[in-house]
């Protein structure tokens, strides 16, 4: 069964406290991995789409990278306006998305 | 930047009423979703809609579920006799290709 677990499931950082999120996936035939950053009442936000193992991509304050088995994102000196929760999803070969539970993240001042 | 918006922001129905919540995919976008997230728990794929005709579906959207594209614009969900465990957000997302699916601010619908 296709399945994507992300820990920790929440995490607090003082503002400047650099960190890594995890996404452990299973998945028959990946055919992408996908960061969202979620805030409250609202719709996820697109970051990132990872395609295979080796594979980064940055943007800001944010990197994600891609193993066969999992994809971490890290956050580099956290800013309080990066508080948000983050989404890891993977496409499988029947073309929907499978979420994982989510990291919520709260950055410090 | 294009996005895709969803109305209404917040629809609250009887149990047993039909409801229809819209979507405004991307312009140029030609796959279309449907998510739903209960509060606190995980977003769960609902339905995937391509060329006039649903691709795939989940086991959650039964014969209650069906989603429509009605003109050249809109894309809808209608759920025919709500119940009170369809409470959740619902969001809309479409992409340009079967990848990197773009989502809406969400419904959030609740059933009394």
């Amino acid at each position: 069964e296709d399945q994507v677990t992300q820990s920790p499931e929440a995490l607090r950082l003082q503002e400047g406290e650099s960190s890594s999120l995890n996404c452990s996936y299973t998945v028959s035939g990946l055919r992408g991995l996908f960061w969202y950053r979620q805030d409250p009442g609202k719709g996820p936000e697109f970051l990132f789409t990872l395609y295979s193992a080796g594979e980064e991509k940055e943007k800001e304050r944010l990197k994600a990278t891609l193993t066969k088995k999992e994809s971490f994102l890290h956050i580099t000196a956290p800013k309080p306006e990066d508080s948000a929760t983050y989404l890891c999803a993977v496409h499988n070969n029947t073309g929907k998305l499978i979420f994982g539970q989510g990291t919520t993240l709260q950055v410090k001042p | 930047e294009p996005e895709v918006t969803q109305t209404p922001s917040h629809q609250v129905t009887q149990m047993g009423q039909e409801v229809i919540l819209r979507c405004v995919p991307i312009s140029n976008h030609l796959y279309f979703y449907w998510y739903r997230q209960i509060l606190g728990q995980k977003v769960e794929f609902l339905v995937s809609f391509y060329n006039n005709e649903i691709s795939e579906k989940s086991e959650i959207f039964d014969d209650q579920f069906s989603v429509e594209r009605p003109d050249g614009s809109n894309f809808t969900l209608k759920i025919r006799s709500t119940k009170l465990e369809d409470s959740a957000m619902y969001f809309c997302a479409s992409s340009a290709n079967v990848f990197g699916q773009f989502f809406g601010p969400g419904t959030r619908l609740t059933v009394l």
